[in-house]
């Protein structure tokens, strides 16, 4: 069980359009959902968590209305790269957990996002 | 200071070896600590938990040192499939974020 799906796994865009990645949570209700970004040979960063029906908290740094988060039920949340460049190249990744304080993280496969 | 440290390697052993992997966390406030797996352009995948009396799961150890602000991970009996970037990830209680190190990349050598 704990299973996250992500679609697309990979896209390729050109500069200046926008680009959404879908997360969902297969068998279970994912209270929380987090999007991290990670660049090659560099860790995972947290970008924002997002919870059901509320707006997401984004991470220093990042900016809320380049990366529109939407978290609309308790099995999806989007991530949309808005105006993209080649500078927002990257594997982008979700996780989902079932409660708050500690409840494993289920990562989905990831999408990797080349922007030409 | 990142919050989460570990040597980057690459480490290239060869099959049948044991190998250990070192990370250090920087906030005090860290209370839960974890190892992933993660596999070339792949997710992260949760490897073990790290408990305060250390822990064991087949051939993999893990240890705690709340003292030194130090988690350990060590590999016995490497084999092919354990070639991988070993990420040391901490969280600080109350809060759900994971706080992810750059990872170990492993590989281990026929």
């Amino acid at each position: 069980g704990a299973v996250v799906s992500q679609h697309p796994s990979w896209v390729i865009c050109k500069s200046g359009t926008s680009v959404k990645i879908e997360c969902r949570s297969l068998d279970f209700q994912a209270t929380t959902m987090f999007w991290y970004r990670q660049f090659p040979k560099q860790s995972l960063m947290l970008m924002a968590t997002s919870n059901e029906g509320s707006k997401a908290t984004y991470e220093q740094g990042v900016e809320k209305d380049k990366f529109l988060i939407n978290h609309a039920s308790l099995t999806l949340s989007t991530l949309t790269v808005t105006s993209a460049h080649p500078e927002d190249s990257s594997f982008y990744i979700c996780s989902a957990t079932t409660g708050t304080g500690f409840y494993e993280q289920y990562f989905g496969p990831g999408t990797r996002l080349t922007v030409t | 200071r990142k919050e989460v440290e570990q040597d980057p390697g690459p480490f290239n052993v060869p099959e049948g070896a044991t190998v250990a992997f070192n990370c250090t966390y920087s906030n005090s406030a860290s209370q839960s600590f974890f190892w992933y797996r993660q596999d070339c352009r792949k997710e992260p995948k949760l490897l073990m938990s790290v408990y305060s009396s250390g822990n064991e799961d087949g051939r993999f150890t893990a240890q705690l040192n709340r003292a030194s602000q130090y988690i350990s991970l060590l590999i016995r009996d490497s084999k092919l499939s354990d070639s991988a970037t070993y990420l040391c990830v901490v969280q600080i209680f109350g809060n759900e974020k994971l706080t992810f190190g750059t990872g170990t990349r492993l590989t281990i050598i026929p």
